[in-house]
């Protein structure tokens, strides 16, 4: 079953211009994470927001987090081709050993 | 630091047949989980272990099966093998503690796609 949900389910910019990605997930959580993959590859951990933060910061990406509505966004700023690839949510669900991730977010970045 | 590695990075096996993928670790990293991606069902969780330990099962038929050796690595095997078992297995792992929460992120290799015929 997916906790997380991402919104949309695809996006096409073009370079330079801000792209949002949000999340809504169904149970209380410990944290939130957002990961990328590139077509193919494994995912790579961007950020981990804790529920007792609100928003966080890293380079060119800002995440926060709502734990009253249960969502979460993501904002890259300043989008480069190089972004393109599929962006997803994890929450752990209160449980210590496993992240369930959404269905994700095909960003695509047009040059 | 070596990456988590994955073998094979490519299988095609027949239906009825049984397979066994591996995982090595990131070094340091105790906790291993592995994950099923489709289309269809995006990504889903199989296991996690720690210390050779199964710590949490996804809903999987029982035909799913893991394990851990002493040193971390990993391995999973998928036994009657069918259609539906097309997919790309990841492997994470990660630095996360026996009593610690799930506050690591999860690293990950760049899977087996396993193809059923």
């Amino acid at each position: 079953s997916q906790q997380g949900e991402e919104d949309p389910q695809a996006l096409s910019i073009q370079e330079g211009e801000n792209a949002t990605m949000n999340c809504s997930y169904k149970t209380s959580i410990n944290n939130l994470q957002w990961y990328r993959q590139n077509s193919g590859r494994g995912l790579v951990h961007l950020i981990l927001i804790r529920s007792n933060e609100r928003e966080k910061h890293s380079g060119r990406l800002r995440v926060t987090l709502d734990t009253s509505k249960k969502s979460s966004s993501l904002l890259i700023t300043a989008s480069r081709a190089a972004d393109t690839a599929s962006y997803f949510c994890a929450t752990d669900e209160g449980s210590n050993y496993k992240l369930t991730f959404g269905k994700g977010t095909l960003l695509t970045v047009n040059p | 630091k070596a990456g988590v590695t994955q073998t094979p990075r490519y299988l095609i096996k027949t239906r009825g047949q049984q397979v066994t993928l591996s995982c090595s670790p990131i070094s340091g990293h105790r906790s291993v989980s592995w994950y099923q991606q489709t289309p269809g069902q995006g990504l889903q969780f199989l296991f996690e272990y720690f210390s050779e330990t199964q710590r949490n099962k996804g809903n999987f038929p029982g035909r799913f099966s893991g394990r851990q050796f002493s040193n971390s690595r990993s391995e999973m095997n998928v036994s009657t093998l069918e259609l539906g078992d097309s997919a790309l297995y990841l492997c994470a792992s990660s630095l996360v503690g026996r009593s610690g929460g799930n506050n690591s992120p999860l690293h990950f290799g760049n899977g087996t796609r396993l193809t059923v015929t």
